[in-house]
């Protein structure tokens, strides 16, 4: 299994510009998610899905849209880049919950360097 | 809502000696709590998880962290520590409310290990 990919590892973009970070996963998960990572701010989340045909906000959706066609894919798009969007940004995806377990382990990919000039 | 508080940005420890990265966290319900790494530009992986059953949490690489509800706590803990755990470090708490995976990270704490 490849796990958690995402393409690409690295883009620059002017201001303005839009463009869409891939994710895939090849465990057939149902849960995935997109998050950012800022220095010091830890990993925040952007959006998530719970399912084919099935997504929603997390913490800071704003400038972001996500659409969930298939289980294996979640592509993030970036609508018009802004400077604050530099970040890095990692997918995950895990299992759902388990009755009486809780929350499984999230499996994240390798993470998009991405610079707004 | 759920919370989590790294209480340290940096830590920084002599190989061979004990690691303790402390965690604070405040959830509404029964909270699933995980400790990920993240090595030098590597994605995050899971050290060790908790969810309800023992209290007393073993993960790889020979770490674990203890679950006490009486303190809201979840520190992470080695005995003797190596070269190769200088990393990043992340507290994350996780429950049921509204549905959904959600996880709420840290900030962090990034281990300095010295020879």
């Amino acid at each position: 299994n490849a796990g958690v990919t995402q393409t690409p590892k690295f883009q620059v973009l002017k201001t303005g510009q839009s463009m869409t970070l891939q994710c895939a996963q090849d465990m057939n998960h149902e849960y995935m998610s997109w998050y950012r990572q800022d220095p010091g701010m830890g990993l925040r989340l952007i959006h998530y899905s719970v399912g084919a045909g099935i997504t929603d906000q997390g913490e800071v959706p704003n400038g972001y849209n996500v659409s969930r066609s298939t289980t294996e894919d979640f592509p993030l798009r970036l609508l018009s880049a802004a400077p604050s969007q530099t970040s890095v940004y990692f997918c995950a995806s895990s299992y759902p919950p388990t009755s009486g377990r809780g929350h499984n382990e999230q499996f994240f990919g390798p993470g998009t360097r991405l610079t707004v000039l | 809502a759920q919370s989590v508080t790294q209480l340290d940005s940096h830590v920084s420890v002599s190989e061979g000696t004990p690691v303790l990265l402390r965690c604070n966290y405040s959830s509404s319900y029964s909270p699933s709590l995980f400790w990920y790494v993240q090595h030098p530009n590597k994605g995050l992986q899971l050290l060790l998880k908790y969810t309800s059953a023992a209290t007393l949490v073993k993960g790889i690489n020979g770490f674990e962290a203890e679950f006490k509800k009486s303190e809201t706590s979840f520190h992470l803990t080695k005995p003797s520590a190596h070269m190769s755990d200088a990393a990043e470090y992340f507290c994350v708490v996780s429950d049921l409310t509204g549905g959904g995976n959600k996880l709420t990270f840290g900030t962090g704490t990034q281990l300095k290990v010295e020879l």
